[in-house]
């Protein structure tokens, strides 16, 4: 059974400063990962979309990062904003997705 | 606008009560999926749908029941038997090629 871990957990960084939100699965067989951004009471946006052949995926100033064989992926977020502040997840795709926890960022102005 | 809609965003029922959440996707997407999300926890899947007509069970269907007879839609009820019905529920839909799951907006459901 997939397990997905999230750490750390909270994470509390003053305006300006870069980002680094860490994913662990345990089974590397897996399609693809993807990297949402969920806000209090909403539904999740997707970020990012890693297929499995890829080693890193960029939007804007995300950038995701893959490493099948150590079963670990990092998201990074270049120069954060109060707008950054979410919970971010990450979901590994193994024909169906397993969810981690969650990061729960907080962006000070 | 293309999306997923889910319905209503928050429902109220009493106990022993068996209720239903809308989800509806015009994405035309094969795939939909049921998940649950609890304070502190990731989601956790309770039903998946891959064709019309079909569907399995996730990792949490006791207490729950779907139907798939439209490929746009994906309803999820959740029965008397559902002792812990109290949550977030997130419906997704995906494509086959590269299994990206969208969300919907989510339905809060509390129980009482």
């Amino acid at each position: 059974k997939q397990e997905v871990t999230q750490i750390p957990a909270a994470l509390s960084v003053p305006e300006g400063e870069n980002l680094v939100l860490n994913c662990s699965f345990t089974d590397s067989a897996i399609y693809n990962l993807q990297w949402f951004r969920q806000d209090p009471g909403k539904g999740l946006t997707s970020l990012l979309l890693i297929q499995s052949s890829q080693r890193e995926q960029t939007s804007g100033r995300l950038n995701a990062s893959l490493d099948k064989s150590s079963g670990r992926s990092t998201l990074y977020i270049a120069a954060s904003q109060p707008g950054d502040s979410a919970t971010y997840l990450c979901a590994v795709n193994d024909y169906k997705l397993s969810f981690g926890a969650g990061t729960t960022v907080t962006v000070r102005a | 606008d293309g999306g997923i809609t889910q319905s209503p965003k928050y429902l109220f029922r009493k106990e022993g009560q068996n209720v239903t959440l809308s989800c509806e996707q015009n994405l035309n997407h094969d795939a939909m999926y049921w998940y649950r999300q609890d304070p502190g926890q990731g989601l956790r899947l309770i039903y998946y749908s891959q064709i019309v007509n079909d569907f399995q069970k996730g990792d949490i269907a006791e207490g729950y029941s779907v139907s798939r007879e439209k490929k746009e839609s994906f309803p999820l009820t959740v029965t008397s038997a559902q002792k812990n019905p109290t949550a977030f529920y997130l419906c997704a839909s995906g494509t086959g090629d590269s299994y990206e799951q969208y969300f919907g907006p989510g339905t809060r459901l509390t129980v009482t």
